[in-house]
């Protein structure tokens, strides 16, 4: 079946300008979750839904940044007045949901922000 | 004390020779341990998952876990080229559910 799908792959904005990141789970996966890698590194856990539960937002680095996730599925990264250190790969990675510690994630492709 | 650490390498081995990756985490509570790839450019990809203290292997690759040392590591045997990546390590909680990333060894296979 077909993986995690992001939209855009790249994505150049101008700082002030708001933009929103797509991501599309795997199909039956009701964990989501959003991360950002800078260049050289690692992964910065930003938010994780999980079914109809409130999401986990205390990775969010700032009130400019929001997400929604859309009828359990469908989920949207909003980062508002964009600034220059907020430029890098945005990951989201679906799983299954297991109660419990064992759930293994699944990442996307990312999208490349560049704010000028 | 960052949550997860790994040494940033660059790690080069020769084609065939056995390749280690290491990783310690602070929290006690972690309970599930991941071991991901990342090729330049690309999201990372699940190799290895371990729960238990030991190790699991799966074809060239074992997992070790010793979660008294809170420690976790990778053997990659044989060595190929394109086993030239970098490598996260990740921990999960029994709670939130939250993963926790290193900031990943990169690894160079010379042939």
């Amino acid at each position: 079946g077909a993986g995690v799908s992001q939209s855009p792959s790249n994505k150049v904005t101008e700082k002030g300008k708001d933009v929103e990141l797509r991501c599309d789970p795997i199909s039956g996966h009701t964990a989501l979750y959003w991360y950002r890698q800078s260049l050289g590194q690692g992964l910065e856990f930003l938010i994780y839904f999980q079914g109809n539960s409130a999401p986990d937002k205390s990775g969010l680095p700032s009130d400019r940044f929001s997400a929604e996730r859309t009828g359990g599925s469908v989920s949207t990264l909003t980062i508002q007045r964009t600034q220059q250190e907020d430029s890098a790969v945005y990951l989201c990675a679906s799983g299954r949901g297991v109660l419990g510690s064992t759930d293994t994630q699944y990442f996307g492709p990312g999208t490349r922000l560049t704010v000028l | 004390q960052k949550e997860v650490e790994q040494n940033s390498g660059p790690l080069s081995v020769p084609e065939g020779a056995i390749a280690s990756l290491n990783c310690t985490y602070s929290d006690r509570v972690s309970q599930s341990f991941f071991w991901y790839r990342q090729y330049s450019g690309k999201s990372p990809e699940l190799i290895m998952s371990i729960y238990s203290n030991g190790d699991k292997e799966d074809g060239r690759f074992t997992a070790q876990l010793n979660k008294a040392s809170q420690y976790v590591s990778l053997l990659i045997r044989d060595s190929q080229p394109s086993d030239s990546a970098t490598y996260l390590c990740a921990v999960n909680r029994d709670t939130g559910n939250q993963f926790y990333f290193g900031t990943g060894t990169s690894l160079t296979v010379i042939p």
